[in-house]
């Protein structure tokens, strides 16, 4: 069975400094990863994945992630927050050698904060 | 605009009254699914189609029916609502089912109260 695991329900981070939003998984063969934004009664926006390549994956809006196969992580980022950034986010994960369909398992979300 | 629509965008209604959440997009997507969206647990799946007259469960799936007659429609239907199926609830979709690498593109959401 498959696993996300997003630690921390919130993080605040001052406007113009680095953040970070966590994430790891857990899959039975390699993984796809996401990472979905969640405005104030918006839908969720696709931010970015991992498919494979490159361990640092660029995305939407300056956010990217970085792919840690050994620790089983796909931690968020972002070099300078911007008050708009301030939402929900969701890490999620789908087993790439499932063999046939195979869902996609959402974390339960971590609300960012960014401080003017 | 590429988008996934549905209706209502709010709804409160009693215990037992069968209702119908409308979801459509217009991007002929073959892949559409519903998720409850809880405080805690994230996003569950509860139903998922993978083209016209194909649906199957997701995660939670009681309580809840759901029917793919047309490509862009995939409505949500809850025959006896109950107070624990209060949440927020949003319809997706992608173009193809078996493309594990592909995003999902998200409706606006429908938040259910039920009393």
């Amino acid at each position: 069975a498959q696993s996300v695991a997003q630690p921390e329900d919130q993080v605040n981070v001052a406007e113009g400094n680095p953040l970070t939003v966590k994430c790891t998984y857990s899959v039975s063969g390699n993984p796809y990863l996401f990472w979905y934004v969640q405005y104030p009664n918006r839908g969720l926006q696709f931010l970015l994945k991992y498919i494979t390549g490159d361990n640092l994956v660029k995305g939407s809006y300056g956010f990217e992630a970085e792919f840690n196969k050994s620790q089983t992580s796909f931690h968020l980022k972002k070099p300078s927050a911007l008050v708009s950034d301030s939402a929900l986010y969701f890490c999620a994960v789908r087993d790439q050698n499932s063999g046939g369909y195979q869902k996609v398992t959402f974390g339960t979300g971590t609300k960012l904060q960014v401080i003017p | 605009e590429a988008q996934v629509t549905q209706n209502p965008r709010y709804l409160i209604t009693v215990t037992g009254k069968k209702l119908t959440v409308t979801c459509s997009q217009n991007m002929n997507h073959e892949y559409m699914s519903w998720y409850r969206q809880d405080p805690g647990l994230g996003l569950r799946q509860i139903y998922y189609s993978m083209n016209v007259e194909v649906t199957d469960k997701g995660d939670v799936p009681e309580g809840y029916k759901v029917s793919r007659k047309e490509k862009r429609n995939f409505p949500l239907i809850l025959e006896s609502p109950s107070p624990n199926q209060t949440s927020l609830y949003f319809c997706a979709s992608s173009p193809r089912p078996r493309a594990l690498d592909t995003e999902a593109f998200f409706g606006q959401g429908t938040r259910l109260t039920v009393v």
